[in-house]
């Protein structure tokens, strides 16, 4: 049973758009959902995230939104640019344990 | 460079055979965590160790473990390889901090053929 789920496999953005990358889980008990982002051969890199006690947070063009009654986390990048173009991952952490729980992601292409 | 190294980067071997994987964390940091990603799949978990101590299971098979040195160091053992185990493992340290943020190796990518 995936408790972290991003339903599309795939993305296609024109540069200078906006992109929008979604996630839904299913364990109320999360406490911290963090987006990350993987390039081929490269392990993946934390872009952002944010505490489940909050609705929004923002890094330059990074902004994740949390709505907790819908159980639904999304992803904006403005403007997106080419080099955005990567798999992007959603995980949510539960509690005292450290692990994160991986969603499949979703593989962004940003067309010039 | 997340400053996690793995090796090897790269590993082809046979069905039945074993094969260790190496992991040296950030400096710093006490928590190793591994990680399987099978084609298509996400980023499975399967075991966390804290200073040396196993700390959660995830899905792990029997047919792998895993310990952490004294030095913090970790090693993930698998054995008796099956073509199913084919994937990307990928190992992540972190200083335990209530946001969660691991820190990744660039991963080992075995091939049982």
């Amino acid at each position: 049973d995936q408790q972290v789920k991003q339903n599309s496999p795939s993305l296609s953005v024109q540069e200078g758009r906006i992109s929008i990358l979604n996630c839904d889980y299913t364990n109320s008990m999360f406490d911290y959902f963090l987006w990350y982002k993987k390039y081929p051969a490269e392990g993946p890199t934390f872009l952002i995230s944010i505490s489940s006690i909050k609705d929004k947070n923002e890094d330059g063009r990074f902004t994740v939104f949390l709505n907790k009654s819908a159980k639904h986390l999304s992803l904006h990048i403005v403007p997106s640019q080419p080099g955005d173009s990567a798999v992007y991952f959603c995980a949510a952490k539960g509690g005292s344990q450290g692990n994160l729980i991986f969603g499949k992601g979703t593989k962004l292409s940003v067309k010039p | 460079d997340s400053g996690v190294t793995q090796t090897p980067k790269h590993l082809i071997t046979a069905t039945g055979q074993r094969v260790t994987l190496r992991c040296s964390p950030r400096s710093g940091d006490l928590s190793v965590y591994w990680y399987q990603q099978s084609l298509d799949q996400g980023l499975q978990f399967l075991i966390q160790y804290y200073n040396g101590e196993e700390r959660a299971k995830g899905n792990i098979l029997e047919r792998f473990s895993a310990q952490q040195f004294p030095d913090l160091h970790s090693e993930l053992n698998l054995s008796s390889l099956e073509l199913g185990d084919s994937a990307l493992y990928f190992c992540a340290s972190s200083v335990s901090q209530p946001t969660g943020e691991l820190f990744f190796g660039e991963g080992s990518r075995l091939t049982v053929l």
